[in-house]
C-alpha cells in the first residue's frame, strides 16, 4: 500500500524562524508537487518538482526532492505570518496526475 | 492551463438521498479524478474517470456508492449515493498533464 508520510502534522512558529516540513512516501516516483490549502479554500499550487536533485524556490519558500531517498522537503524562511496555512505533498504515482497526497502539516505562524 | 467548474458549489442534503456532482473541463483530457477531503483532513483519491470505460476506484471506496460517469472528453459526474453524515466532506475534481488542475470543489453536508 503506498503511503505518503508528512510531518510535522502541526507547526507552530514565530515569525523570522526558519524550518522545514518534510515528505517521505513509499513508491517509485519522480514527480512530487506541494499545495497550500487557507481555510474553506481549494489547493494552490506552489511547486512542482519533477526530476531528482529538483530545486525550486517562490519568496520565502523552497522546496526539494530526492527521488532516491524518496524524501521532499519544504523549506521556510524567516517565516512571516502570511505563511500560515496547510501545505500538502501530493506524490504523482502515474505521471498524468493522480495523486496520493500527505497527511498536511498545519503552519501557524505567529506575529 | 485549464479551467474547472465544478457544480454545486456547496449542498446540504438529507441522509438517504444522493448527490450527482459535476466537473466541466475548458480542455479535453484523458484522465480525471475524484478526491474527497473529510473535515480537518487530507485529500483521499477516489478514483479515476477515463472516457469510455469503467471508472478505477481505489481501495475503499466502491461504484455502488460512488458512481462515476466520464460521457466525453470534457465532463465527468460523480454521485454520492445513500447519504450519511459521514459523507460531508469536500469532492474536487482534477485533471492534468505537465501540472495538475483541481477545481474548486463541492461543500457537502449530510444532515
Amino acid at each position: 500500500e503506498l503511503k505518503v508520510e508528512q510531518n510535522p502534522l502541526f507547526l507552530s512558529m514565530q515569525e523570522g524562524k526558519n524550518y522545514t516540513i518534510y515528505c517521505n512516501y513509499s513508491t517509485t516516483s519522480d514527480r512530487l508537487y506541494w499545495y497550500r490549502q487557507d481555510p474553506g479554500k481549494s489547493l494552490e499550487s506552489l511547486f512542482v518538482l519533477l526530476s531528482n536533485g529538483a530545486v525550486k524556490q517562490e519568496g520565502r519558500l523552497m522546496a526539494s526532492l530526492d527521488t532516491k531517498a524518496r524524501l521532499s522537503t519544504l523549506h521556510i524562511t524567516a517565516a512571516v505570518h502570511d505563511l500560515s496555512a496547510t501545505y500538502f505533498c501530493a506524490v504523482d504515482v502515474n505521471n498524468f496526475n493522480k495523486f496520493y497526497f500527505g497527511s498536511g502539516t498545519k503552519l501557524n505562524v505567529k506575529p | 492551463s485549464a479551467v474547472i467548474s465544478q457544480k454545486p458549489s456547496r449542498d446540504i442534503c438529507q441522509r438517504g438521498t444522493s448527490l450527482t456532482i459535476q466537473c466541466q473541463v475548458d480542455s479535453q483530457v484523458t484522465m480525471m479524478f475524484w478526491y474527497r477531503q473529510q473535515p480537518g483532513q487530507s485529500l483521499t483519491l477516489i478514483a479515476t474517470a477515463n472516457q469510455g470505460s469503467e471508472a478505477t476506484y481505489e481501495s475503499g471506496f466502491v461504484i455502488d456508492k460512488f458512481p462515476i460517469s466520464r460521457p466525453n472528453l470534457t465532463f465527468s459526474t460523480l454521485t454520492v449515493s445513500n447519504m450519511s453524515p459521514e459523507d460531508s466532506s469536500i469532492y474536487l475534481c482534477s485533471v492534468g498533464w505537465t501540472e495538475a488542475f483541481f477545481g474548486q470543489g463541492t461543500r457537502l453536508t449530510v444532515v
